[in-house]
């Protein structure tokens, strides 16, 4: 069936440190969505690639969409305080939508 | 605007009991969703609707009902509950569904109801 797998499951760095997480999936998509979840909290939507290699800039935060759609990162640089939580991509195959595994992320001040 | 809603907070079931869990939006969304996340996991899609009066499976209907009889309301309805059914259950709505070609609107999650089968 469809996987979307996150690597590393989890990741630990001190604060200042950057971080990135990858996306797999098993099967092309046709966007990816990237999600923030904060311990005991609700996914709150980050960003949303459509185009095939694109990258987006949120600050700190860049997201990249692999060339053939089936994987994607976000790296993360000079962490703060205030990204920990988990990390997840998303994105819809057929009528479904899948979320990846998702990488719990910890910041050491 | 409240968002996405959601009720209860937190419910325990004995196994073979029967719940219905409740989830409102007020944004005028077409999408709504239901996710379960298990311990540690991502989340996984139970059911879905594309507007009132129809809904379609996701990827772990199993164990589960949903009807969709307003815009707003979305409810989740467990029959027989199970160990294998303790998760925390996040409804979520959007405008559109992310199934659509080019950019797709955001889904905006409820804060989730935590539920223990024992």
């Amino acid at each position: 069936g469809q996987q979307v797998m996150q690597i590393p499951q989890y990741q630990h760095v001190q604060e200042g440190e950057d971080f990135t997480t990858y996306c797999n999936s098993s099967t092309t998509l046709s966007n990816i969505q990237w999600y923030k979840q904060r311990p005991g909290g609700h996914p709150v939507f980050l960003i949303q690639l459509v185009k095939s290699g694109e990258v987006k800039k949120q600050k700190r935060l860049t997201f990249q969409f692999g060339e053939a759609k089936k994987n994607s990162s976000l790296h993360i640089t000079a962490t703060q305080t205030t990204d920990v939580g988990t990390y997840f991509c998303a994105g819809p195959t057929g009528n479904q939508f899948y979320f990846g595994t998702g990488t719990s992320l910890t910041v050491i001040p | 605007n409240a968002g996405v809603t959601q009720t209860p907070k937190f419910r325990i079931l004995k196994i073979g009991q029967s719940m219905t869990l409740q989830c409102t939006q007020d944004m005028n969304h077409n999408y709504m969703y239901w996710y379960r996340q298990d311990p540690g996991m991502g989340l996984k899609l139970i059911y879905y609707s594309v507007g009132a009066g129809i809904t379609d499976k996701g990827e772990v209907p199993n164990g589960y009902n949903v009807s969709r009889s307003t815009t707003e309301d979305f409810p989740l309805r467990l029959e027989l509950a199970a160990p294998s059914q303790t998760s925390v259950y996040f409804c979520a709505s959007s405008y559109n569904g992310p199934w659509l070609a080019g950019e797709t609107d955001t889904q905006y999650f409820g804060p989730g109801t935590r539920l223990t089968v024992l």
